[in-house]
């Protein structure tokens, strides 16, 4: 089976674009989950989103957004970047019936100039 | 509010010897405990985890110990090897937010 895919792996932008990320989950699985990997905090939990809903969500600006669709790929959107939004995010996805299981794909770095 | 913590931003241990990273957690709803492990361009894959009605689980060369009064998880690698070397992450999870809370990462490095 194919694991979790991203693209672009790499991207920069300029402070005040807006960027997408796209996630394929690996072939079954609905729940798709982003974090934001920056150094010295961790991985930050962005949200999940399962069956084309947001299921949950955590504590970043409305700048943040994302979506799932049909075939549970998931796209992540980021509007007027800031320069602290330079960081790698990551996109999980979940088997159906299990808790906390996750695959994490590569990555996307972004680099906001 | 960071729930769970990992203190040691890196550690440096020698081949063949004990590797000991340790987590963590405030919050005592969480159900389960895991760690993952992360090379360089690479997401970060499930190594181990623990429920917390466990005290402690063994998987070949890596054993993770809970110990719910001090709310402190640690991960034992023996004996460590160079593959070993990559940032670990600690997570927590809690059955009612559905969610995974994560650590801020221990980088460690396996000296020949």
């Amino acid at each position: 089976k194919a694991g979790v895919t991203q693209t672009p792996r790499y991207l920069i932008k300029t402070r005040g674009q807006q960027v997408t990320l796209s996630c394929s989950p690996i072939s079954g699985h609905r729940s798709v989950s982003w974090y934001q990997q920056t150094p010295g905090q961790g991985l930050q939990f962005l949200f999940e989103y399962f069956s084309e809903t947001q299921r949950n969500k955590g504590n970043f600006p409305g700048r943040f957004s994302g979506r799932q669709f049909s075939n549970s790929r998931s796209e992540m959107n980021v509007s007027t970047l800031e320069l602290g939004d330079s960081a790698l995010y990551l996109c999980a996805s979940t088997p159906t019936g299990s808790a906390y299981e996750q695959y994490f794909g590569p990555g996307t770095r972004l680099t906001v100039t | 509010d960071q729930q769970v913590k990992q203190n040691s931003p890196s550690l440096s241990v020698q081949e063949g010897r004990i590797s000991i990273l340790n987590c963590d957690y405030t919050n005592s709803m969480f159900d389960y405990f895991l760690w993952y492990k992360k090379y360089p361009a690479e997401g970060p894959t499930f190594l181990i985890s623990i429920s917390s009605i466990k005290d402690k689980n063994e998987d070949g060369r890596f054993t993770v110990f809970l110990n719910k009064s001090a709310k402190h998880l640690s991960l034992h690698i023996v004996p460590s090897q160079p593959g070993d070397s990559a940032v670990y992450f600690c997570a927590a999870y809690f059955q009612g937010a559905q969610k995974l809370v994560f650590g801020q990462g221990t980088r460690l490095t396996i000296n020949p």
